[in-house]
């Protein structure tokens, strides 16, 4: 089992529609990233947070807005969405981003469509 | 930024037979994993291996930093091992993990 929980599953959603994919980890870990993944392309950082504080931002357009609620959870809110927005959405944590040897685990993703 | 490449894109092996996947990359890293994602699209963290040997089981890596290069062995494969294989690196300008476009390993009962 990972110790990356992420929901939900899979999210279907219409251009329209607001939503949000949670994240949570329970290992200390000060380090949380939302990474996207295309089909048969490698992971793209998105996100990162240091100290619950935004330390990254790869150019992600303002339609997917990061929050970090606590050192323990991690959610992306999702408005106004576009068809090519379709992906797996990954959440991974590690002890800490400046404590560059420290592995990074996943969540098992959540799955988008937009519609 | 790091470049990191990853060699060969796809790999088909029969059940019981033994394999090298190779990772490459363009500057000095501190920090080289290796994940496994399974056709479900679950990411494992297979090593972390900024330097030297390691074995889990069934697989290996080692990295020669001095050489910017790293090796992932499979031995005895299944039909479990089957997924994509990345490697990826710590890249100190953007304080960012980069990933390589992966490995494709299927292996065939």
């Amino acid at each position: 089992d990972t110790e990356v929980t992420q929901t939900p599953k899979h999210l279907v959603m219409g251009m329209t529609n607001k939503k949000s994919l949670k994240c949570e980890q329970h290992m200390g870990h000060r380090a949380m990233y939302w990474y996207k993944q295309k089909a048969k392309k490698p992971p793209e950082l998105m996100f990162v947070y240091s100290y619950e504080k935004l330390s990254i931002n790869e150019s992600v357009p303002s339609r997917f807005s990061p929050e970090c609620p606590n050192s323990s959870l991690l959610n992306l809110h999702l408005h106004a969405l576009q068809p090519e927005d379709s992906a797996l959405y990954l959440c991974a944590s590690s002890q800490d981003v400046a404590f560059y040897n420290s592995p990074l685990h996943f969540g098992n993703g959540t799955r988008l469509t937009v519609t | 930024g790091i470049q990191v490449e990853q060699s060969p894109p796809d790999l088909i092996l029969q059940e019981g037979a033994n394999s090298t996947l190779r990772c490459n990359f363009s500057d000095s890293v501190n920090n080289l994993q290796w994940f496994h994602q399974n056709p479900w699209g679950q990411l494992i963290n297979l090593f972390y291996i900024p330097s030297g040997t390691k074995q889990n089981g069934r697989l290996s890596a080692t990295t020669v930093a001095t050489e910017r290069y790293s090796l992932l062995y499979i031995s005895s494969s299944q039909t479990t091992d089957s997924g994509v294989y990345f490697c990826a690196g710590w890249d100190t300008g953007r304080r960012a993990l980069t990933f390589g476009s992966g490995t494709r390993l299927q292996v065939q009962p």
